[in-house]
């Protein structure tokens, strides 16, 4: 079955731009039918959206977010990246990332997610 | 800012029934929106348990069940568990948006 990981640096310099893969295996992120998107969870508090990409390169991100996030797809590797720049440590959080069936508009699989801190 | 809201926390006997809910600060709830509902267990990824207001995964257990009450979105327990003891999370579509509930913190005791 499908399983993503989410990778990169667990600690950011505030002002630095955070960067994540998502490396999906079990199934081709070409394939079609799926956004692929990040998750974040901001320590003891609740989940916020990110944003999405299609296999094609599209996206769609959070307004909240959007003047600071891109997300990327390279589809010879499999994966998908999330670049949030200007960092705060208002941007310390559990980064996951999912898989959102486009059809069917359910979230599944989900990564183990990956602890992102913003500290000097 | 569209905002999600959920009970902040609820208690449930084991054995009982409970609804948890989840309402858009933009109007009523409709099956357009799509609700979503996870389960999170601490130290671990939310896990998916309904989609479009009351579709079940392969997973879900029969006591869960989604549906649209009063104008939000609900999610039901019946036959509640101890380990359903978690934090669940609604998740609503806003055309390409997706907003988050803030949680229900649901406690079997």
């Amino acid at each position: 079955q499908v399983q993503l990981q989410e990778s990169g640096p667990g600690l950011v310099k505030p002002s630095q731009t955070l960067s994540l893969t998502c490396t999906v295996s079990g199934g081709s992120i070409s394939s079609g039918g799926y956004y692929w998107s990040w998750i974040r969870q901001h320590p003891g508090k609740g989940l916020e959206w990110i944003g999405y990409i299609y296999y094609s390169g599209s996206t769609y991100y959070n307004p909240s977010l959007k003047s600071r996030v891109t997300i990327s797809v390279d589809t010879s590797k499999n994966q998908f990246s999330l670049k949030l720049s200007s960092v705060t440590a208002a941007d310390t959080a559990v980064y996951y990332c999912a898989r959102e069936v486009r059809s069917l508009n359910w979230f599944d699989p989900w990564g183990q997610g990956t602890l992102v801190t913003v500290s000097s | 800012q569209t905002v999600v809201t959920q009970e902040p926390s609820l208690t449930v006997s084991p054995g009982g029934t409970v609804t948890l809910t989840c309402a858009s600060s933009t109007g009523a709830v409709t099956s357009g929106y799509y609700p979503n509902w996870f389960q999170q267990k601490p130290g671990q990824a939310p896990r998916a348990l309904i989609y479009s207001t009351s579709n079940k995964h392969s997973w879900t257990p029969a006591r869960f069940s989604g549906s649209l009450l009063g104008g939000k979105a609900a999610l039901t327990l019946s036959g509640v568990q101890p380990e359903d003891e978690a934090e669940y999370y609604c998740l609503l579509y806003y055309g390409g948006a997706r907003v988050f509930g803030g949680g229900t913190k649901l406690t079997v005791l």
